[in-house]
């Protein structure tokens, strides 16, 4: 089974600061993946990636950065969090076009 | 742009009773269409996958069956079982790299 490994599985923020969430995968998989899931509105695409040194805006990148260094590694970095940014997140990895997602167990993450 | 519909956003069924999530979609390319389930405190994973048109496609007793004609990808099972709770996501890829997920759909099956 693929692995999809995220850190830290939850977080307290404060409004304005800065918030780092790491992902790792050992799947070998080319694309990587950061969703986030509020309720009512499902899992929508923040960044996603599909080589190392290389990120691609998703349908609601603003107020996000994204970063891959290597193929294994993926972050999603909140520069000024934000209450509105309270979700959960998901990082996924997936060997290709068309293929499933395999998602890691989710950060929690609560800005105050 | 791509979408997807799920228009049930809670499914409450009695345990034994068959169940029906609805799923329609929008793209002007080539469709592949996925179900993921989200149990609670959970990763979503992958239920289903198809992108070939008027089959069939069954896994650990839920089945889905895409209709081009119809942009749907309705999920069925014929008796829901109380491990079936979960959060239900129909998603969407077009030959793309991204997956367009739906709402979702809960589902509570009671005893």
């Amino acid at each position: 089974e693929a692995a999809v490994t995220q850190s830290p599985r939850s977080k307290v923020a404060v409004t304005g600061g800065k918030v780092t969430l790491s992902c790792h995968q050992t799947n070998n998989h080319d694309y990587m993946y950061w969703y986030r899931q509020d309720t009512g509105h499902g899992l929508r695409l923040i960044h996603y990636s599909y080589v190392a040194d290389s990120t691609e805006k998703g349908d609601i990148p603003d107020g996000y950065k994204a970063s891959r260094p290597s193929q294994e590694n993926f972050s999603l970095i909140l520069e000024l969090a934000s209450l509105s940014q309270t979700a959960v997140y998901f990082c996924a990895s997936s060997p290709g076009h068309n293929e499933r997602l395999f998602f890691g167990h989710g950060t929690k993450l609560s800005v105050l | 742009g791509d979408s997807v519909t799920q228009t049930e956003g809670l499914v409450t069924l009695t345990k034994g009773l068959p169940v029906m999530l609805n799923c329609t979609y929008q793209t002007t390319y080539s469709p592949f269409l996925f179900w993921y389930v989200q149990h609670l405190n959970e990763a979503p994973k992958l239920l289903l996958k198809s992108s070939t048109d008027n089959k069939r496609t069954e896994h650990q007793g839920f089945y889905a069956t895409l209709h081009k004609s119809s942009s749907s990808f309705h999920l069925q099972k014929s008796s829901v079982q109380l491990s079936d709770s979960a959060l239900y996501f129909c998603a969407l890829s077009n030959m793309g790299y991204k997956l367009t997920f739906g709402t979702g759909t809960s589902l509570l099956v009671d005893p």
